[in-house]
């Protein structure tokens, strides 16, 4: 399996919802991404997990919160988000944190 | 303050022509390089990688150039398919990051048949 899984591939939300979004990887990468991705901009990274630990947050609002329940499962968790959260949602895994990256085929998230 | 910068939006090439495809930087802590493809709604591909210890590295049709003095790198896909049209992303890694990529704002490849 050389793939990264996501799930749900679309997703409206209003801003007082609360939902996640599911990653899934079987490749035994211990390193796991989430990016955000607006239209005609590149991906910009929003958390690093190695080793199921929390090791790089970039400064994202708090309506954000990672998980990672195993090496092998990331998510996302969103509340009370706004409009211009609104972008295509990309996860990642590498090997032990080395940057040759697979990534997700990513959800696109519509804040409404 | 963008470190990674690719400053042509698009690129349209004839098909069995050569596309190149390039990328500057302005953070000298990178020592990582990759190029990726990203077609409409899915994720982004991996192409190909070359490390700050090499100027050239060559997979089939594609071949990464890397100018560490003059901070600069480039794509070069020989021959040109129209397959190959998507936006083509530049990113750098830096030693200590955790994999952390910085992206460039991507290219438009376009190849007419």
């Amino acid at each position: 399996d050389t793939e990264v899984t996501q799930t749900p591939k679309h997703l409206v939300m209003g801003m007082t919802n609360k939902k996640s979004l599911k990653c899934e990887q079987h490749m035994g990468h211990r390193a796991m991404y989430w990016y955000k991705q607006k239209a005609k901009k590149p991906p910009e990274l929003m958390f690093v997990y190695s080793y199921e630990k929390l090791s790089i947050n970039e400064s994202v609002p708090s309506r954000f919160s990672p998980e990672c329940p195993n090496s092998s499962l990331l998510n996302l968790h969103l509340h009370a988000l706004q409009p211009e959260d609104s972008a295509l949602y990309l996860c990642a895994s590498s090997p032990s944190g080395l940057p040759g990256y697979t990534f997700g085929s990513g959800t696109r998230l519509t804040v409404v | 303050d963008q470190q990674v910068k690719q400053n042509s939006p698009s690129l349209s090439v004839q098909e069995g022509r050569i596309s190149i495809l390039n990328c500057d930087y302005t953070n000298s802590m990178f020592d990582y390089f990759l190029w990726y493809k990203k077609y409409p709604a899915e994720g982004p591909t991996f192409l190909i990688s070359i490390s700050s210890i090499k100027d050239k590295n060559e997979d089939g049709r594609f071949t990464v150039f890397l100018n560490k003095s003059a901070k600069h790198l480039s794509l070069h896909i020989v021959p040109s398919q129209p397959g190959d049209s998507a936006v083509y992303f530049c990113a750098a890694s830096a030693g200590t990051s955790y994999g952390k990529l910085t992206f460039g704002q991507g290219t438009i490849l376009t190849v007419h048949p």
